[in-house]
This record gives C-alpha cells, structure tokens and sequence, in this order.
C-alpha cells in the first residue's frame, strides 16, 4: 500500500541550529515529493516538490530536500533554523503520471524553536 | 490573484443541523479537493473532482457532500452534523503534474 512515514512526530532544537526533519515513503515507483509547511491557523504553504532530474531539491525559506531512491526518503534540511521556522511540516506523496493527482501526507513532524 | 479561497473561517454547528463549507479558486485548476485535519493529524481526504460535474470519493467521505457545477467551486455539504466532523477542513486546486495550492482552512466545531 502507497504510505508516508513521518517518523517523528515533535522535533525541538534550538535557535542556529541545523535541522534535518525525516520523511520515508513507500511506493510502486518513484513518485512527486513534496514538504508543506503549516504555521499555527493557517494553510499549507509549498516548501519545495522533487518531479525529476536533481535529487538535491532547494526550495522557499533556506530549506533543501535530498531524495535518495535507494532508501525511499525525502528528508528536509536547513543549515540553521530561525524562530520563525517553528511550524507543522508535511512530506507528501503523488503518483506521477495521475489523471487524478492525488496527494498522500505524511502524519506531519511539529517543529518547536528553542530560544 | 486570490488563489484557494474557503468560507466561513470559523463555524460553531449543533449536532443535526447542515452547512456548506465554499471553496473557489482563480486559478481554472481542473483538480480541486477537499481534507480534515484532526488534531495531530495530517490530511484526510474527502472528496476530490478532476473537473467540472466529476467528483469522487476519498478515504473518509462518510457524512458529507460535494458538486462541481463550474470549474471554479467546489462545495462541501454537511447534511447532519455529528461532533465526529469537529475537524479543520482545507481545500485545495491544482493542475495535473504541479503541487497543490491550499485555502487557509474552515475550522467547525459540532457541539
């Protein structure tokens, strides 16, 4: 079955630090990757998506993803987080080549700053 | 541009009444959908539509309803409220091959 696995649920670390946030997946085949972020009341924003080409995807607000075929992840990265990263963040999943585009979410990591 | 735009933001609904959560996009999106997040949770889908008159159903559809009479809406139908759609709904729209862009979230509480 098609899934998404956020394996940590509360990540906390502290203001400059690096960050790494893991998403793992499991699919027929290599699909669209993408990380969403949600900030408290809000909506999910688009962070960065992995279609195809560069396993090294850069995307809005200093983060960065590497996909890794061999190990099924997607894992989100930024050298050193602000105050201001502190949000939920979504790894998703979408079948390439769907009429229907349909998006699988992880279950979503909570990301606390600590001062 | 507006994007996704959901009304109401917020909602306060008895157990047994109905409402309809409005979703429209500017963006001629042929693929709109509709999720609940619980609390710790990530996104359910609802319901989703590939264009205009064509709808589906997603993982929990149970108790709700959609219609896609134009490209640019699409509503969500709650017939008889149960606490159990104490949720926050987001809508969503995008072109096949590109990500979603979502709405800013309806938060209903059934009490």
């Amino acid at each position: 079955a098609q899934s998404v696995t956020q394996p940590d649920i509360h990540i906390t670390v502290s203001e400059g630090a690096s960050l790494e946030l893991r998403c793992n997946y499991s699919y027929g085949a290599t699909p669209y990757l993408f990380w969403y972020v949600q900030s408290p009341g809000q909506g999910l924003q688009l962070l960065l998506k992995y279609f195809s080409g560069d396993t090294l995807v850069q995307g809005i607000k200093g983060f960065e993803a590497e996909f890794k075929r061999s190990q099924s992840s997607f894992n989100l990265r930024k050298p050193s987080v602000h105050w201001s990263d502190a949000a939920e963040y979504f790894c998703a999943v979408a079948p390439v080549y769907s009429s229907a585009s349909k998006i699988i979410f992880g279950s979503g990591t909570r990301l606390s700053i600590r001062p | 541009n507006a994007g996704v735009t959901q009304t109401p933001k917020f909602r306060i609904l008895k157990i047994g009444q109905s409402m309809t959560l409005q979703c429209t996009q500017d963006m001629n999106h042929n693929y709109m959908y509709w999720y609940r997040q619980d609390p710790g949770m990530g996104l359910k889908l609802i319901y989703y539509s590939v264009g205009a008159g064509i709808t589906d159903k997603g993982e929990v559809p149970n108790g709700y309803n959609v219609s896609r009479s134009t490209t640019e809406d699409f509503p969500l139908r709650l017939e008889l409220a149960a606490p159990s759609q104490t949720s926050v709904y987001f809508c969503a729209s995008n072109d096949i091959g590109s990500f979603q862009y979502f709405g800013a979230g309806t938060r209903l509480s059934v009490l």
